[in-house]
């Protein structure tokens, strides 16, 4: 069986300053992987996605995120936060054929002045 | 593009009520499915279907029904609504189950 751990539930960081998001999974297959991110009172929207490929992967708003087979992690990072960064952020995965979404238990960013 | 609408917002049911609660997608995607969120625990699957007559359990379906009579909807329904399934629900849907999820804005359901 697969499963997603996020080891931080809260992470406060200040504004402009680096942030990391951990992520870690379990699986015996190959895995597709993704960061969501969800703002107040709203659904989650993909942040980035690890299919196949380059390792590191980007977000269009300075996010990346590095597939690690070896250490089973897909942590997200970005260089310099912003107040508009506050959210929560889920890890997740799905292997194919399985049709079935693994969410991991999500990390709020806050993002203080 | 409307996406993935979801309907009621907001509901307040008594315990043994019944309900549905709509999902709709314009997207033409074969991939649909239902969430739960409750707090510390994530999103956690109820139900998915992967095209229209076809549909399957998720990690906790105990209590709720699904039906995929078009590839635009797939309705949950609670047969008997008790508080344990005060949570949000969201809906969220793919065009191949691999892709990237497309979310509505979510219900969010108290039982009393």
């Amino acid at each position: 069986a697969q499963s997603v751990t996020q080891l931080d539930s809260q992470v406060p960081v200040f504004e402009e300053a680096p942030v990391e998001l951990r992520c870690n999974y379990s699986s015996s297959v190959s895995v597709y992987l993704f960061w969501y991110v969800q703002y107040p009172n709203q659904g989650l929207q993909l942040l980035l996605k690890y299919l196949s490929g380059s390792t590191l992967v980007e977000s269009i708003n300075g996010f990346e995120a590095e597939f690690n087979k070896s250490q089973t992690s897909f942590h997200l990072r970005k260089p310099s936060v912003h107040i508009s960064d506050t959210a929560e952020y889920f890890c997740a995965l799905t292997t194919s054929g399985t049709y079935k979404y693994i969410f991991g238990t999500g990390t709020r960013l806050k993002v203080l002045a | 593009n409307a996406g993935v609408t979801q309907t009621p917002k907001f509901q307040v049911l008594k315990t043994g009520q019944s309900m549905t609660l709509q999902c709709a997608q314009d997207m033409n995607h074969e991939y649909m499915s239902w969430y739960r969120q409750d707090p510390g625990m994530g999103l956690r699957l109820i139900h998915y279907s992967v095209g229209a007559g076809i549909t399957d359990q998720g990690e906790v379906p105990n209590g709720y029904n699904v039906s995929r009579s078009t590839t635009e909807d797939f309705p949950l329904r609670l047969l008997s609504a008790a508080p344990s399934q005060t949570s949000v629900y969201f809906c969220a849907s793919s065009y191949t189950g691999v892709e990237k999820l497309f979310f509505g804005s979510g219900t969010q359901l108290s039982v009393l």
